[in-house]
């Protein structure tokens, strides 16, 4: 199995343009999250989805952040304008809700917003 | 709501001595519990994980976490590191029923000298 796949692996970007990450879960994974780490935050969670719709989006900042899954085997997350605030390192993680909740994480997009 | 707390940021210790990374959590229902550890540019990883059962488990790099359900803790453990141990450890929580969004705490940076 690849595991889960994120890209880009990363992305340099000026503020004010628009970001798109992207994921591919592990095949069979029902739900898939979202995730921002940063020195100063720690990890967090910005999105859940569960079957391809979104559960909880609580933790997304603002409305400039948007995310999509449009089927099982793919989604992105875009931000749209970019501030340099949002430069971090954004991971992309899917379970499988029927075995133990454990969570199985890509290895991150690295987004830098000058 | 749950939170966890990772009493530690960071844990230097010596190449072959003992370590313990502390992890206390609290809850209003039952959580499953885990431990993730995260090497440098790359993303979590499962180290090993608390379901039912014995409230001792191991991982196969000799790892081993203690659930203590009546001090709410789940310290991670090593009787002798290696420098390759050296790395971001998450301990994290989730409810065992209903919601799967987990909780992760803020991690502890293990540094192992030589």
């Amino acid at each position: 199995d690849a595991g889960v796949i994120q890209s880009p692996r990363h992305e340099v970007t000026e503020m004010g343009q628009e970001v798109t990450l992207r994921c591919k879960p592990i095949s069979g994974h029902n739900s898939l999250f979202w995730y921002r780490q940063t020195m100063m935050r720690g990890l967090e969670l910005l999105i859940y989805f569960n079957n391809n719709v979104p559960i909880d989006d609580s933790g997304m900042p603002e409305d400039r952040f948007s995310a999509k899954m449009p089927n099982a085997s793919f989604s992105t997350l875009k931000i749209q304008p970019s501030e340099p605030r949002d430069s971090a390192v954004y991971f992309c993680a899917s379970s499988t809700t029927v075995l133990s909740y454990e969570q199985y994480f890509g290895p991150g997009t690295r987004l830098t917003v000058t | 709501a749950q939170s966890v707390t990772q009493l530690d940021s960071q844990v230097p210790v010596f190449e072959e001595a003992p370590v313990e990374l502390r992890c206390n959590y609290s809850s209003s229902v039952s959580v499953y519990l885990f431990w993730y550890v995260q090497y440098p540019n790359q993303g979590l990883q499962l180290l090993l994980k608390y379901l039912s059962g014995s409230t001792l488990v191991e991982s196969i790099n000799g790892f081993e976490a203690e659930f203590n359900k009546s001090q709410t803790s789940f310290h991670l453990r090593k009787p002798s590191v290696h420098i390759s141990d050296t790395a971001e450890y998450f301990c994290a929580v989730t409810p065992s029923g209903g919601s799967y969004i987990p909780t992760f705490g803020r991690g502890t940076s293990l540094i192992v000298h030589p």
